[in-house]
């Protein structure tokens, strides 16, 4: 059955950089992008990126200048690094499966606290 | 970017009344040449991942119960539940999956009462 896993720090200092990585199953992403989404304590869903199969990338225009998304597919890990973190970006961080009917599979999500 | 506006942003009902949270896009999300209409509807509990409840606007998610129903076309959308049950008690999003950024709406905080 298809599995995201998700895996990375729970604590960044701030301005310090934050890597996750998306372990995937259950499909190849040869043939499925995987997207990057945040959400903030008590608040909403925010959309920052995404890996497609073909390995180009699209960000979030906000975060566009201190994120990378990166993949290698023969270990089935998708691989999400963000720069100069502070306090607002303090939130749990989930990979989801793209599929054309939408999001149907997300990891279990990272809690990740910016603090010294 | 597709801007995706819900109302209310909480609503508080019984066990058993219909409830009913509106999605609202500022472009129209239906696809020309297939017609189908790229809006996604999520249930998230406390603690957990969002689960998609109904996509292509009106499409119900294998194993989701019949009580959700999504409607609308073009740039509004409704997300109903025809008898609220308690373990309904989650925040629902939309999201618009016609064009990339992917964004979704602020969502709507549902409370039984």
């Amino acid at each position: 059955q298809v599995q995201l896993k998700q895996s990375g720090p729970g604590l960044v200092q701030p301005s310090q950089s934050l890597s996750i990585t998306c372990t995937v199953s259950g499909f190849s992403l040869t043939s499925y992008g995987v997207h990057w989404v945040r959400q903030s304590p008590g608040k909403g869903l925010e959309w920052l990126g995404v890996i497609w199969r073909g390995g180009s990338t699209d960000y979030n225009a906000a975060f566009m200048s201190r994120l990378s998304i990166t993949k290698d597919n023969s270990k089935s890990q998708v691989f999400f690094k963000m720069n100069s973190l502070q306090a607002d970006d303090t939130a749990i961080y989930y990979c989801a499966k793209n599929e054309e009917r939408g999001f149907a599979y997300w990891g279990q999500g990272t809690l990740v606290t910016v603090s010294a | 970017d597709i801007v995706m506006t819900q109302s209310p942003s909480s609503l508080a009902m019984s066990v058993g009344q219909k409830v009913t949270m509106s999605c609202k896009s500022s472009q129209s999300l239906l696809n020309s040449s297939n017609q189908k209409n790229y809006l996604a509807w999520y249930q998230q509990k406390p603690g957990q991942s969002p689960k998609l409840l109904v996509y292509f606007a009106s499409t119900r998610e294998s194993g989701v119960p019949d009580r959700f129903i999504g409607s609308g076309s073009g740039t509004d959308f409704t997300l109903t539940i025809s008898s609220v049950q308690a373990e309904d008690l989650a925040d629902y999003f939309c999201q618009q999956h016609y064009s990339t950024p992917r964004t979704f709406g602020g969502g709507t905080k549902l409370e039984i009462k």
